[in-house]
């Protein structure tokens, strides 16, 4: 596509349901982020995507939260046993290239998230 | 490691008036240095990026900004505010050897 898609747009869930949030990339774009955006927040980062890499999941906040991406494009991003202080937008982006740091990353629209 | 700090969560101005968006960086390797904007209920869009080459760069909607090196900043600046550029603003730094950081943002309001 001509961005980066996330679906849904808005998901209301339960607390203690399990949430799939997925982003399709811009195609042709080896790297893939998550990050997430809570009210009044800067963006955390979650999860970081590289071509055939392990994936650095250094900024996941606990074990319930997971992502992967399948045959290096669309990724899910799931969150089990959802809490309310999951509430949030989950952002994310895309880039093309190796690991060349000046690479314009660009963001999809978000998945806006509310936990009740 | 690396990091953003973003000076001032909130900045209003006057229409028509300078816009300064402050923007200091850490990095233990050359950085790449990037802003964005987010415009209410709407994803981040690129405004410009400066990836070593000239040290003033060029972005959209009349925005520039300046690298220092020798200050370690990186500012945002717009000569004449328009109402349209109310929004949040987030400065960021990438490097080779790490991932894209984030600033706290700032929210910019313009005064008519």
């Amino acid at each position: 596509g001509a961005g980066v898609s996330q679906s849904p747009s808005n998901k209301v869930t339960e607390k203690g349901k399990d949430v799939e949030l997925r982003c399709d990339p811009i195609s042709g774009h080896t790297a893939l982020y998550w990050y997430r955006q809570s009210l009044g927040q800067g963006l955390e980062f979650l999860i970081y995507f590289q071509g055939n890499s392990a994936p650095d999941k250094s900024g996941l906040p606990s074990d319930r939260f997971s992502a992967e991406r399948t045959g290096g494009s669309v990724s899910t991003l799931t969150i089990q046993r959802t809490q309310q202080e999951d509430s949030a937008v989950y952002l994310c982006a895309s880039r093309s290239g190796g690991e060349q740091g000046s690479d314009t990353i660009y963001f999809g629209e978000g998945s806006w998230l509310t936990v009740v | 490691a690396q990091s953003v700090t973003q000076l001032g969560s909130h900045v209003s101005v006057s229409e028509g008036a300078l816009v300064l968006l402050r923007c200091n960086y850490s990095s233990s390797v050359p950085p790449y240095l990037f802003w964005y904007v987010q415009y209410p209920n709407q994803g981040l869009q690129l405004l410009l990026k400066y990836t070593s080459a000239a040290t003033l760069v060029k972005g959209i909607n009349g925005f520039e900004a300046e690298f220092k090196k020798s200050e370690t900043s990186f500012h945002l600046t717009k000569p004449s505010a328009h109402m349209s550029d109310a929004a949040e603003y987030f400065c960021a730094v990438n490097s080779w050897t790490e991932k894209l950081t984030f600033g706290t943002g700032t929210r910019l309001t313009i005064i008519p």
